[in-house]
């Protein structure tokens, strides 16, 4: 069974930096693209980026380029979402999953809460 | 404004049938598969289609999705109160390089 475990909870200040971890078992992690999904409060869905973990390739969405950063580490099977310069709209649940457009491989993990406020 | 376009809500009495639809573009839709997802508030977001009209293992054949030129839709039947939560579509969209998600609808069973 494929498990997807995320950090915890985090409350940072306007400006500084947050970085959420997300641990891949039960499944070869390599096998994966490692996808970051944003919920902000009365808002919807919105895709961040991903992750190869074969390769530390990374796509970022517009929007979050140049304050995202994506990576991937082997050993541990575990994908991390870095995010700079934060601000009171960047308070949201962020998810970490494996989404796929031609299997049913598709698992989320927990959600992790950035609350963002001086 | 969300690339995909989808109704805010839909309603429906339990043992209706309801459809949900969604709205692109060349880019996406009409280039691609679409998934389904439902996320219930507090939990985390769970597929109910992919590529198009596909079950995952352990969801009921009573959701069905359709895809049909730059628009997609998923029907719900017999609608149960366990079926609330809010339904987004999502596709790959080859423009932006970028997953796109639906706005979300809120589907309440009255």
């Amino acid at each position: 069974e494929v498990q997807v475990v995320q950090s915890g909870s985090e409350v940072r200040r306007p400006g500084s930096t947050v970085k959420i971890s997300c641990k891949v078992s039960g499944h070869s992690f390599t096998d994966f693209s490692i996808h970051w999904v944003k919920l902000a409060p009365g808002k919807g869905l919105e895709w961040m980026g991903l992750v190869h973990p074969e390769d530390d390739d990374t796509m970022y969405a517009e929007k979050f380029q140049g304050r995202v950063t994506m990576t991937a580490d082997t050993s541990s099977d575990t994908a991390y979402m870095e995010l700079s310069s934060l601000r009171s709209e960047d308070t949201a649940v962020y998810y970490c999953a494996t989404i796929t457009a031609v299997t049913p491989n598709d698992y989320w993990g927990q959600g992790t809460l950035v609350t963002v406020s001086s | 404004q969300s690339v995909l376009t989808q109704p805010p809500s839909v309603s429906g009495t339990p043992g209706q049938r309801v459809t949900i639809s969604c709205s692109g573009s060349t880019s996406n839709i009409g280039s691609t598969t679409v998934n389904w997802y439902l996320h219930v508030p507090g939990t985390a977001p769970k597929l109910l289609i992919y590529r198009n009209n596909q079950w995952p293992s352990g969801v009921p054949e009573r959701f069905s999705g359709s895809k049909s030129g730059t628009s997609a839709s998923l029907a719900i039947s017999g609608l149960q109160s366990e079926d609330e939560g809010d339904y987004y579509c999502a596709a790959w969209d080859d423009s932006l390089n970028a997953w796109v998600f639906g706005g979300g609808t809120k589907l309440t069973v009255l």
